[in-house]
């Protein structure tokens, strides 16, 4: 199936730092979706993003839908030790075979 | 709390054993996912159901493994004969399918699968 490629696969920064990760595809979707994984849970999702251009806030997270539709990218500001965990990326459409990516491991030292 | 939820959290089992796991999604949601997810990887998606019909299903669900939802509401995976590879976190998730789409996938806790 096709690859969701997420850059850089971890980042470990100090408390009160701007994060920022993303998501490219060779592929085109009309939907990005963004999780976040505590370990030993589920996915929660974060942000849905449904039009190329996209900008859209939940709290401190941002997450842009690319203008190419290939890509969508995902800002933290003011990080916290709770922002700690595992970011995914998700494509939206019909193929139900294409998985998610690899994620990006976030650390954050109090 | 309406969330997704999965039963068991855990579940060890020796290699050779049945296991079953079951889900139950959010009420209003008419689809219903399977994924498999091992240490340092995404989920992997195996199959998917829309109300009772299973619309779609991964070649890595081999025939060891059967997914029911019977009522389209809550679902069951089987695993026959379980192989060490089988141990993994197995993941419920669910949407609510519209004419515009069905993107936004609520996941539940998982059940932590140990084959010994």
């Amino acid at each position: 199936g096709q690859q969701l490629n997420q850059s850089p696969q971890s980042m470990f920064i100090q408390e009160g730092e701007d994060v920022s990760m993303n998501c490219t595809s060779s592929s085109i979707f009309n939907t990005w979706l963004w999780y976040k994984q505590d370990p030993g849970e589920g996915p929660v999702l974060l942000i849905a993003l449904y039009k190329a251009g996209e900008l859209t806030s939940n709290g401190r997270l941002t997450a842009q839908f690319g203008i190419t539709r290939k890509d969508s990218f995902l800002n933290i500001s003011a990080s916290i030790p709770s922002d700690v965990g595992i970011y995914f990326c998700h494509y939206g459409g019909s193929n139900y075979k294409l998985t998610f990516g690899k994620g990006t491991l976030l650390t954050v030292n109090p | 709390d309406t969330g997704v939820s999965q039963d068991p959290r855990h579940k060890i089992t020796k290699r050779g054993q049945n296991v079953t796991f079951r889900c139950d999604p959010i009420s209003e949601h008419n689809r219903l996912y399977w994924y498999r997810q091992t240490l340092g990887q995404g989920p992997e998606f195996l199959t998917y159901f829309q109300n009772e019909a299973q619309l779609e299903k991964s070649r890595l669900l081999s025939d060891r493994f059967s997914a029911e939802r019977p009522k389209g509401s809550f679902s069951t995976l089987e695993i026959q004969r379980t192989e060490q590879g089988d141990s993994a976190m197995y993941l419920c998730a669910s949407s609510l399918a519209t004419t515009g789409g069905s993107y936004e996938q609520y996941f539940g806790p998982g059940t932590r699968l140990t084959v010994t």
